[in-house]
C-alpha cells in the first residue's frame, strides 16, 4: 500500500490495548475540531468531532477530548484492534464562514497482534 | 451512502501533458477543495470553490487551475504536467458555512514520467 507519510510521528501499540492520540493547536480562536483516519492508499474518513463548548465527546471506541486552555486534543480508541492501524489527522476551524479546516501532520498509529 | 468520487485511482502522465483530475459529489455541496498530499509534508489546499464558476486559490496553486461548471463537480487542471507535481490528489466536499466536516474521495495517485 502506498505509504501517507514517511515522517509521521508513530505509535505502536498492542492489540486490545487503549489507544492515545494527541494534538496540539495554535490558534484560540479554533472552535470546531475533527479527526480523521487515514488507511493505506485511501481518502481520509471522518471519525468524529467536537465543539468547543464540550470537553468530551464519546463514540463507538472511541472519544476526543479537548483541553482549550492548553490548546490540546485527543483521540481515545479503546480496544485497538489491527483495522484501527491508519494515519490519524485532527482538523480544526478557525470560525470563518468559509469553513477552512487546517490540517494537522498525522500520527501512523501501527497494531500489533 | 453520499460519496465524493474521484475519478481515477492511478494516473500516469508524461511531462508537458495536460492532465484533468474530476470529482463529483453527490451531496448538494457548496464547498469543493483540491489537497496534495506528500510524506511528510502532510495536506496542502491547491484550490477550492464555494459555488459555482468561483474559485479561490490555496496555498499551492502555481501550476494548477480548476474548473466548476456544475455544483456537484471540480475538476483540478494540470496545464503541463510536471514530475514535481507527482503526488496524491485528494478532493473534498462541505456545507457552506461554519462547522462542517469534509467528506474526502478516494484520491488519485497521479505519477508523471
Amino acid at each position: 500500500g502506498e505509504s501517507v507519510g514517511l515522517h509521521l510521528p508513530t505509535l505502536s501499540v498492542q492489540e486490545g490495548d487503549n489507544s492515545i492520540i494527541n494534538c496540539a493547536y495554535s490558534n484560540s480562536a479554533s472552535d470546531y475540531f475533527i479527526w480523521y483516519k487515514q488507511e493505506s492508499g485511501k481518502g481520509p474518513q471522518f471519525i468524529i468531532d467536537i465543539r468547543s463548548n464540550m470537553d468530551k465527546r464519546q463514540g463507538q471506541r472511541v472519544t476526543v477530548l479537548l483541553n482549550k486552555t492548553v490548546k490540546h486534543l485527543s483521540l481515545q480508541i479503546a480496544a485497538t484492534q489491527p483495522g484501527d492501524s491508519a494515519v490519524y489527522f485532527c482538523a480544526e476551524n478557525i470560525g470563518n464562514a468559509g469553513n477552512m479546516l487546517t490540517f494537522g501532520g498525522g500520527t501512523r498509529l501501527m497494531v500489533k497482534p | 451512502d453520499v460519496k465524493v468520487t474521484q475519478s481515477s485511482r492511478y494516473l500516469v502522465k508524461r511531462t508537458g501533458e495536460k492532465v484533468f483530475l474530476e470529482c463529483v459529489q453527490d451531496m448538494d455541496h457548496e464547498n469543493m477543495f483540491w489537497y496534495r498530499q506528500d510524506p511528510g509534508l502532510g495536506l496542502r489546499l491547491i484550490y477550492f470553490s464555494y459555488d459555482v464558476k468561483m474559485k479561490e486559490k490555496g496555498d499551492i496553486p502555481e501550476g494548477y487551475s480548476v474548473s466548476r461548471e456544475k455544483k456537484e463537480r471540480f475538476s483540478l487542471i494540470l496545464e503541463s504536467a510536471s514530475t514535481n507535481q507527482t503526488s496524491m490528489y485528494l478532493c473534498a466536499s462541505s456545507l457552506l458555512g461554519y462547522g462542517y466536516g469534509y467528506t474526502f474521495g478516494s484520491g488519485t495517485r497521479l505519477t508523471v514520467v
